[in-house]
């Protein structure tokens, strides 16, 4: 089955480093989204491209948050400085624009700020 | 988007049929229903979609009654790996250009030996 693969699957730093997330989506899928869970707030929509134009960047505090697709096979989610109430779990998913198929989530990277 | 509203908990037992319903009173017309499974440690799964009527996968099945004000996801003879946390979402299928996915708290079903 093909997945959506991120790096790394755990990160444990200290508060103002620089954090950087990476999402291999799924071969030919289009739209790539980057999502956070918190017990708090559970699930929510950080961003998302299509064809790697930023679509909707609404969900992110673009202070300290930035997120690009540097090409098709990579996405990068980057916190700088990082703050301990970014602690959670980042997620990012793939999928096809406009076909009505499911968006395919990868298993997250469990982030803590110290 | 549609908000909705489903129970946070659940417990069953290994074998039972569980039906977890979903209420989304202000679906609009071209939203569908989508159905997604989460282990812990993992990201969220898609398990069903529908719009109306009945859609059944290997699965799980989906009850969507006419009004479409309210869903039902059936898991039939559950075992311990059932073990989850399920979310209802509702949208367009083509959202407009995109699919945008809103997460509401999901359901915790604990599945019992």
């Amino acid at each position: 089955d093909a997945r959506v693969t991120q790096t790394p699957r755990h990160k444990v730093t200290e508060m103002g480093q620089e954090v950087t997330m990476r999402c291999q989506p799924i071969l030919g899928h289009n739209t790539v989204f980057w999502y956070r869970q918190t017990m708090m707030q559970g699930l929510e929509l950080l961003a998302y491209f299509r064809n790697r134009a930023p679509l909707d960047d609404s969900g992110m505090p673009k202070d300290r948050f930035s997120a690009e697709m540097p090409d098709a096979t990579l996405a990068t989610l980057k916190i700088q400085p990082s703050e301990p109430r970014d602690s959670a779990v980042y997620f990012c998913a793939s999928g096809l624009f406009n076909t009505g198929q499911p968006q395919h989530f990868g298993d997250g990277t469990r982030l803590s700020i110290l | 988007l549609a908000k909705t509203t489903q129970p946070i908990s659940m417990d069953s037992y290994e074998g039972q049929e569980v039906n977890i319903t979903c209420s989304h009173n202000n679906i609009a017309t071209n939203d569908y229903i989508t159905w997604y499974q989460q282990f812990p440690s993992q990201g969220p799964r898609f398990i069903i979609q529908g719009y109306k009527t009945k859609v059944t996968n290997e699965v799980a099945s989906l009850f969507i009654p006419a009004d479409r004000k309210s869903s039902t996801l059936s898991l039939p003879r559950v075992s311990l790996s059932d073990t989850a946390v399920y979310y209802c979402l509702v949208g367009p299928r083509f959202s407009g250009g995109y699919n945008k996915l809103i997460f509401g708290a999901g359901t915790r079903l604990a599945v019992h030996p």
